[in-house]
């Protein structure tokens, strides 16, 4: 069975500071990786996605990750935070196999983001 | 664009009391999926659609059942509601593909059950 563990239930960091918000998983074959991030009374929304290929992943808002298979983790950074970024961060893996795949979403990392 | 629309946004209901939750996506998505968000228990697969006519249990489907009649529609229907279904659920669609696992969401029906 495939799972998803994000260790820190908060994180908080001072503006103009980098930020890691970690994510570790664990799956039967070869991973898809995903971020997603949820503002206040909002849907999720996808911020990147790691599939295969470069290890670091770039996206939205300046967000990156960096895909480590040797040590299953998948952690989120983004090298200065802004007080925007509050917000819950949730990380998501799905097994690669073919056909309809279940995505588990991990229980959520809420930035906060210091002015 | 309108993406997915989920209504309603609130409802509070009594126990015993039924009603749907609709979602519509406009991005002529194949797969569609209800989650139900609790605190520190991340999100929660109940049902979900491969396409129009066909539906599946998620990991949480006891006491609700779903429907998708029509491409853009999916409906999630409580029965009998009990406080422990008190939860705020989001629908989420997606393209088949490469590209089917980024989910598109809603922004959450948030649901008390008295």
């Amino acid at each position: 069975a495939q799972s998803v563990a994000q260790p820190e239930d908060q994180v908080n960091v001072a503006e103009g500071n980098p930020l890691t918000v970690k994510c570790t998983y664990s799956v039967s074959g070869n991973p898809y990786l995903f971020w997603y991030v949820q503002y206040p009374n909002r849907g999720l929304q996808f911020l990147l996605k790691y599939i295969t290929g470069d290890n670091l992943v770039k996206g939205s808002y300046g967000f990156e990750a960096e895909f480590n298979k040797s040590q299953t983790s998948f952690h989120l950074k983004k090298p200065s935070a802004l007080v925007s970024d509050s917000a819950l961060y949730f990380c998501a893996v799905r097994d690669q196999p073919g056909g309809y795949q279940k995505v588990t979403f991990g229980t959520g990392t809420k930035l906060q983001v210091i002015p | 664009n309108a993406g997915v629309t989920q209504t309603p946004k609130f409802r509070v209901l009594k126990t015993g009391q039924s009603m749907t939750l609709l979602c519509a996506q406009d991005m002529n998505h194949e797969y569609m999926y209800w989650y139900r968000q609790d605190p520190g228990m991340g999100l929660r697969l109940i049902h979900y659609s491969v396409g129009e006519g066909t539906t599946a249990k998620g990991e949480v489907p006891d006491g609700y059942n779903v429907s998708r009649l029509k491409k853009q529609n999916f409906l999630l229907g409580l029965e009998s509601a009990a406080p422990s279904q008190t939860s705020v659920y989001f629908c989420a669609s997606s393209y088949e593909g490469i590209a089917k696992n980024i989910q598109y969401f809603g922004a959450g029906t948030r649901l008390s059950v008295l």
